[in-house]
């Protein structure tokens, strides 16, 4: 079984840049939520998508975008990033989007804006 | 809005002794609940769950917790803490039928030493 994987591991990007960030569900899991992780915070909720289509959001700004595709994996775009964006934004799958099914987490993808 | 407090933002223990960090949520109605454990330079695993039935649950690692509905709490337990136990300890909490997004609270430290 192959676990929840993201690309890339570390990224360093450019006040006013955008930016996109993958992941790749569980084998199995219909369902992709995306959380951002400041410095000693818990993740905070940014999206969820369950069969392609958003399924609850965060209180997060729109240039916070995302795309699940037809086998499950998912984007996370940002546009005109911010200092403010530095985190780990985490991915997370899980099978059912209604439910509070639980979510299995991948690695992360450590963004750093200058 | 609702919320999710963890009382303790570092915890020091030594080996054997024994951990209850705290966990309370806000919020009325019917909930899910969950214990994460994010050890060092690893991600995110789930320690624990509560979905209904026993509120005594127990998870991996000779972890268990208590849900008291009265109190909104959630407190993770553990009888001997070990130094493999040094991670950062996460509640989260997931709002029934609104599609699996995870509230988290902010984090505990825990710092076991030998």
């Amino acid at each position: 079984e192959t676990g929840v994987t993201q690309s890339p591991t570390h990224l360093i990007k450019t006040r006013g840049q955008q930016v996109t960030l993958r992941c790749s569900s569980q084998s199995g899991h219909n369902t992709v939520s995306w959380y951002q992780q400041a410095l000693g915070q818990g993740p905070q909720f940014i999206f969820q998508y369950y069969r392609e289509e958003e399924n609850g959001r965060g209180n997060f700004p729109p240039r916070f975008s995302g795309l699940q595709f037809p086998n499950y994996s998912s984007e996370l775009n940002v546009n005109a990033l911010e200092l403010d964006d530095s985190a780990l934004y985490l991915c997370a799958s899980s099978l059912g989007g209604q439910e509070g099914h639980e979510q299995y987490f991948g690695p992360g993808t450590r963004l750093t804006v200058t | 809005a609702q919320s999710v407090s963890q009382h303790n933002h570092h915890v020091i223990l030594s080996e054997a002794a024994s951990l209850e960090l705290g966990c309370n949520y806000s919020y009325g109605g019917t909930v899910n609940l969950f214990w994460y454990v994010q050890y060092p330079g690893q991600h995110l695993q789930l320690l624990l769950k509560y979905f209904s039935g026993d509120p005594l649950v127990k998870g991996i690692k000779g972890f268990e917790a208590e849900f008291i509905k009265s109190k909104f709490s959630f407190n993770l337990r553990k009888p001997s803490v070990q130094w493999s136990d040094t991670a950062e300890y996460f509640c989260a909490v997931s709002l029934y039928n609104q599609g699996g997004k995870l509230i988290f609270g902010q984090g505990t430290e825990l710092s076991v030493k030998p």
